[in-house]
């Protein structure tokens, strides 16, 4: 079945760091790509998403691309805010009712 | 406007209680959604729901039934409360079930059984 795997967190980095959080996927098909944040006390907000080979989602600074060759959607930021703390879920959809499938999620600390 | 809201953000109740949590979405999405999140944050989607049919039901025990009585509401109706099921609840919808169709989610319910 389709899986999604991320970096296990929590990741700490310092205010203007480079943030670099590594997904890779398995799927049958070609699958619809997604990355999600969800802040403390709130859902899920849709990040930004990739529906085929060598797209590139971007969004309030985060871009993704997505590898076939590699099978990844690794998340990007040249430079992270405090703001950014939260916890970040990569994620595949291949249609159908299944919804999404997630991965378990990466916790962001941003120190000031 | 909220686009999805659950009630009530918090529950807590009695093991053996029975309990029910409210999801509506005003996108006119044709499939809404239930997800657990568990203590690690892992997300397991529990059922959907599209055009009044419910289309999956993975694995999750008889105990928890969904119920929608229109397509803009998915109820989700919990018997005999155990102490596993302590989590947060998502209620999220999609316009399609199209693979590029993203879900929309609410604020979650907070569900705690002592």
């Amino acid at each position: 079945g389709d899986s999604v795997t991320q970096m296990e967190g929590p990741v700490t980095l310092s205010e203007e760091a480079f943030l670099t959080i590594n997904c890779t996927y398995t799927a049958t098909g070609y699958p619809s790509l997604f990355w999600y944040v969800q802040y403390p006390g709130e859902g899920l907000q849709l990040l930004l998403k990739a529906t085929k080979a060598d797209d590139k989602g971007s969004n309030k600074g985060f871009e993704a691309t997505y590898r076939k060759e590699t099978t990844s959607f690794h998340l990007e930021k040249g430079s992270v805010q405090v703001s950014d703390s939260a916890v970040y879920f990569c994620a595949l959809s291949e249609g159908g009712a299944d919804g999404l499938t997630f991965g378990k999620g990466t916790h962001l600390i941003i120190q000031p | 406007d909220t686009a999805v809201s659950q009630t009530p953000k918090y529950l807590v109740t009695q093991m053996g209680n029975d309990k029910s949590i409210k999801c509506e979405q005003n996108l006119g999405h044709d499939t809404m959604y239930w997800y657990k999140q568990d203590s690690k944050k892992f997300l397991k989607i529990m059922f959907s729901y599209n055009n009044k049919e419910l289309i999956i039901n993975e694995t999750v025990p008889n105990r928890f039934s969904p119920k929608s009585p229109d397509k803009a509401h998915l109820n989700l109706h919990i018997n005999s409360l155990e102490l596993g099921d302590s989590a947060v609840y998502f209620c999220a919808s999609s316009q399609a079930q199209g693979q590029n169709s993203p879900l929309h989610f609410g604020n979650g319910t907070r569900l705690t059984v002592t």
